[in-house]
């Protein structure tokens, strides 16, 4: 079975300029998340969704930063207009519902992401 | 607000020695603890965790200890090892475990 694949691994921009992220979860799973992970801290939850549906994107800076996630399979990150303190990893997970009650989450590599 | 604290931020052990990396929570609704561990370069990977019913939990080298009443668990790992070196995060979610708070991490070295 595949893991969480993102792209791309790596990303460097000027302040004011626009980067996208695209994740591709594991098969079935029909949960997935998107989580900040500033360096030397742990991952911060942005956004997530179940199928094609929004759940939770109280975390999400919404006047610079979208997610959508159209078929209810691969998603993508949006930044527009980015900021110095954007810098950090970007990470997707997905996980399957309807299984264990406490399902784990599937983390990918990340996208390391520096605004100059 | 840090609903999930860790400590300490970085610690070095030997070689065989038990680890112990300490975390503490402010949030009681929280009834499930994951813990992940963190290699460079890497997304986290789930390594162990318990449930707020149980005070302890054991896979292999590494056990949890959770205390509900003093919102604090632990994670020990015992005969370290160098490949055990990476950044381990505590966890904690809301019922159903749908949605994860991470602490800040602590960065485990082992010396040969």
């Amino acid at each position: 079975e595949a893991g969480v694949t993102q792209s791309p691994r790596y990303a460097v921009l000027q302040e004011g300029q626009a980067v996208s992220f695209w994740c591709d979860p594991i098969s079935g799973h029909d949960t997935l998340y998107w989580y900040q992970q500033p360096r030397d801290q742990g991952p911060q939850l942005l956004v997530y969704f179940r199928d094609e549906a929004v759940i939770d994107n109280s975390q999400l800076p919404s006047d610079r930063f979208s997610a959508v996630r159209p078929k209810g399979t691969n998603s993508t990150l949006k930044i527009q207009s980015a900021k110095q303190g954007d810098t950090a990893t970007y990470l997707c997970a997905s996980r399957r519902t309807g299984g264990a009650h406490y399902a784990e989450q599937f983390f990918g590599p990340g996208t390391r992401l520096t605004v100059l | 607000q840090q609903q999930v604290r860790q400590s300490p931020q970085s610690l070095t052990v030997w070689e065989g020695e038990t680890a112990i990396l300490n975390c503490s929570y402010e949030n009681s609704a929280f009834d499930y603890f994951p813990w992940y561990q963190q290699f460079p370069g890497e997304g986290p990977a789930l390594l162990i965790s318990i449930l707020s019913v149980s005070d302890k939990k054991e896979d292999g080298r590494f056990t949890i200890f959770f205390n509900k009443r003093e919102k604090k668990l632990s994670l020990h790992i015992a005969d370290s090892q160098p490949g055990d070196s990476a950044t381990y995060f505590c966890a904690a979610s809301w019922p159903g475990g749908y949605k994860v708070v991470f602490g800040s991490g602590t960065r485990l070295l082992v010396s040969p």
